[in-house]
C-alpha cells in the first residue's frame, strides 16, 4: 500500500508563472519528508526537505510547504523556468531515518 | 569525480540467467541502499546497508542478494531472472542517522529481462 501518493502524473506550467506540484501521505509516524527532481535516464537529485516541526521551508525560487493534519505537502517553484521541466518525486522517512517511501512522481513541463 | 556510481549502465539478458550491478560512492556516507523503480515509475526500496550491515529487507525474492564488501560498496545479485524483474535499479547514499537525510542516487541501470 503506497504510504507517499502523487496524484498529478503531470502538470504543464507556463514560463514565469508558479508551479505547485502536490503530495499526500498516510502514515502520521513520517517526520522528515524531501523532493527530489529527476531528468531522463539520470537518477533523482535531492531538491528540498523539511522537517516535521516546520511548515515551511524556502531555498531560492523552491519552497516547501506542509500541513500535518491534512498529511499534505506542496512545492511551489516561482518564477518557473524550462530547466525545471523533470520529473518530481517527494519522498518521506520516519524517525529512524533509515527508510523512504517515494511517490510516484509528477511529471513537470515548463513551457517557454 | 561521480559522487554514486553504477554499472552497467544498461543489462539485456536472458530469463533465467545471474547477473550483478555494482554500485560504488565516494562521498564516505555511511548508509547504501537499492530502489527497484518499476513500469509505473514507482520508486521502492530493497534493501538499505548501514556500514556495511544490512538494516532494511523490504519484501523482495530471495533471488534478490545484496553484498557490501565495504562502506562504499554495496552491490546487486540476482539469480534466475525471471520477466518481472525488468525495471531500472537505482543505487542511493545517505550520511546516515541523524542531521539531514538526503540521499544521492547514482544514475540507474535499466535492467531488461527477454
Amino acid at each position: 500500500d503506497q504510504q507517499v501518493k502523487q496524484n498529478s502524473p503531470s502538470l504543464s506550467v507556463q514560463e514565469g508563472r508558479i508551479s505547485i506540484l502536490n503530495c499526500d501521505y498516510t502514515n502520521s509516524m513520517f517526520d522528515y519528508f524531501l523532493w527530489y527532481k529527476k531528468y531522463p535516464a539520470e537518477g533523482p537529485t535531492f531538491l528540498i526537505s523539511i522537517s516535521s516541526i516546520k511548515d515551511k521551508n524556502e531555498d531560492g525560487r523552491f519552497t516547501v510547504f506542509l500541513n500535518k493534519s491534512a498529511k499534505h505537502l506542496s512545492l511551489h517553484i516561482v518564477p518557473s523556468q524550462p530547466g525545471d521541466s523533470a520529473v518530481y518525486f517527494c519522498a518521506a522517512s520516519g524517525n529512524t531515518g533509515n527508510q523512504f517511501y517515494f511517490g510516484t512522481g509528477t511529471s513537470l513541463t515548463v513551457i517557454p | 569525480d561521480t559522487a554514486v556510481s553504477q554499472t552497467p549502465k544498461y543489462l539485456v539478458t536472458q530469463m533465467g540467467n545471474d547477473k550483478s550491478i555494482k554500485c560504488e560512492q565516494n562521498l564516505g556516507h555511511d548508509t547504501m541502499y537499492w530502489y527497484k523503480q518499476d513500469s509505473k515509475k514507482f520508486l521502492k526500496i530493497m534493501f538499505s546497508y548501514n556500514n556495511k550491515e544490512l538494516i532494511i529487507n523490504e519484501t523482495v525474492p530471495n533471488r534478490f542478494s545484496p553484498k557490501s564488501p565495504d562502506k562504499a560498496h554495496l552491490n546487486l545479485h540476482i539469480n534466475s531472472l525471471e520477466l518481472g524483474d525488468s525495471a531500472v535499479y537505482f543505487c542511493a547514499s545517505s550520511p546516515g542517522s541523524g542531521g539531514a537525510r538526503e540521499q544521492f542516487f547514482g544514475p540507474g541501470t535499466r535492467l531488461t529481462v527477454l
